[in-house]
């Protein structure tokens, strides 16, 4: 079934990088774009950009400019988001979601901590 | 970046009452509004898109409308598997936006 799984549960210290990686299966990966937000506890939901699986095109929030990557693995219908520089405010459940069937799916979410 | 203002920010309704949240837009969106579901310790669930086009599997309780800035989500009937927190998302440009969220809980 169309589905996205993403990676377990991390816990870095101050300073650190994360890279969460989303799994797709049962569609065309490289046909959909792929989001990333996240969610802080207790908060809303923030957009941190978009990829084209396709080529590999990115766009980014302006607020995580020059800290976030997101890039794909063709081969195994993976994207990744990493983000350099963590500090506590990022501590958060990440998601990726596609446009595969407008804003869906979406993966179960990955806790980032970030706690020294 | 456009500011998505969602109202109320919480409410309390009882089985069978017809409940809506508003969201408006501090920018024209034309029609690209999202409206999502999210229950604690879950992803959120996309409901409806372009404004009033209900996902596949969303009841037909659920229903959107609204245009320019303006937006709207109805429920028509209430139902206790309807609690949890809504959001609106505009897509007319990057940086996507959401709403703050509404808070639904069943009496």
């Amino acid at each position: 079934q169309v589905q996205l799984v993403q990676s377990g549960a991390e816990v870095k210290k101050p300073g650190a990088s994360v890279k969460v990686s989303c799994k797709a299966s049962g569609y065309n990966f490289i046909s959909y774009y792929m989001h990333w937000l996240r969610q802080a506890p207790g908060q809303g939901l923030e957009w941190m950009g978009v990829i084209n699986p396709s080529g590999g095109s990115t766009t980014y929030a302006q607020k995580f400019q020059g800290r976030v990557t997101m890039t794909r693995d063709t081969s195994t219908t993976t994207v990744y988001m990493e983000l350099t520089s963590l500090r506590s405010e990022d501590t958060a459940i990440y998601y990726c979601f596609s446009h595969y069937n407008w804003f869906d799916p979406w993966g179960q979410g990955t806790l980032v901590t970030v706690s020294s | 970046d456009i500011q998505m203002t969602q109202s109320p920010s919480s409410l309390s309704a009882s089985v069978g009452d017809r409940v809506t949240i508003t969201c408006r837009a501090s920018q024209g969106i034309s029609h690209y509004l999202a409206w999502f579901q999210q229950k604690p310790g879950k992803a959120p669930k996309s409901l409806i898109y372009a404004t009033s086009s209900l996902q596949s599997g969303v009841p037909s309780r659920f229903s959107g409308s609204g245009s320019g800035t303006d937006f709207t989500l109805t429920i028509s009937s209430l139902q206790p598997e309807d609690f949890g927190t809504y959001y609106c998302q505009q897509y007319s440009s990057h940086p996507i936006t959401f709403g703050q969220g509404t808070r639904l809980e069943i009496k």
